[in-house]
């Protein structure tokens, strides 16, 4: 099975940065993805890492250890409109299964 | 513009009674998947689909059916729903699993 644990919920200030860690613990591995998804809205997709290593789109970018089971999300320069939950989610080695993990509520304050 | 549909959007119904809510997609991708998202337990894949003709169950696939018989739809049907089905459920397409587009979702409350 697949067990991914990333924080609940965090807390930041506009124009700060934060962090979303995720850990996870799986049989075979084949990329890491993270979506963002606002409330009452679809999730929508913002980083892929299969490779050990950070991924950077802009403010936000991702990094990957394989060998830790590790990755987290870096959002720089927080802007209001980045209050929304983020998933953390792991695709099998085998066949395109993927597993998200239950997401990290951002708020964002002034 | 790329896009996922889904009908109906909100559906409440009662227990038992046979329902389908259908998911299209205009970007001729091979890869569609339905997910249920409820709260404190994320989104969990119910089944997903590589290509017509080809499915596969996710990680929540009892009491579901899928069907992909032409590449742009992929139905989600409950032959029997029950309380415990109830969810916001999402459909998603892509080329593969790597980057994958959501519908709007669709709220199904089963009394």
């Amino acid at each position: 099975g697949q067990n991914i644990d990333q924080p609940t919920e965090m807390t930041a200030t506009e124009g700060a940065i934060v962090q979303i860690n995720c850990t996870y613990q799986t049989s075979g591995f084949n990329g890491l993805f993270w979506y963002q998804q606002h409330a009452g809205e679809a999730p929508t997709f913002l980083s892929y890492n299969v490779l050990d290593g950070l991924e950077e789109k802009g403010r936000f970018s991702s990094f990957l250890s394989r060998s830790k089971g590790y990755s987290y999300l870096l959002l720089k320069e927080l802007q209001m409109k980045d209050s929304a939950s983020y998933l953390c989610a792991v695709r099998k080695a085998a066949g395109n299964k993927l597993t998200f993990g239950g997401g990290t509520r951002v708020l964002v304050k002034p | 513009e790329a896009q996922v549909t889904q009908n109906p959007r909100y559906l409440i119904t009662v227990t038992g009674k046979k329902l389908t809510v259908t998911c299209s997609q205009n970007m001729n991708h091979e890869y569609m998947s339905w997910y249920r998202q409820d709260p404190g337990l994320g989104l969990r894949q119910i089944y997903y689909s590589m290509n017509v003709e080809v499915t596969d169950k996710g990680d929540v696939p009892e009491g579901y059916k899928v069907s992909r018989k032409e590449k742009r739809n992929f139905p989600l049907i409950l032959e029997s729903p029950s309380p415990n089905q109830t969810s916001l459920y999402f459909c998603a397409a892509g080329l593969s699993s790597y980057e994958q587009y959501f519908g709007p979702g669709t709220r199904l409350t089963v009394t």
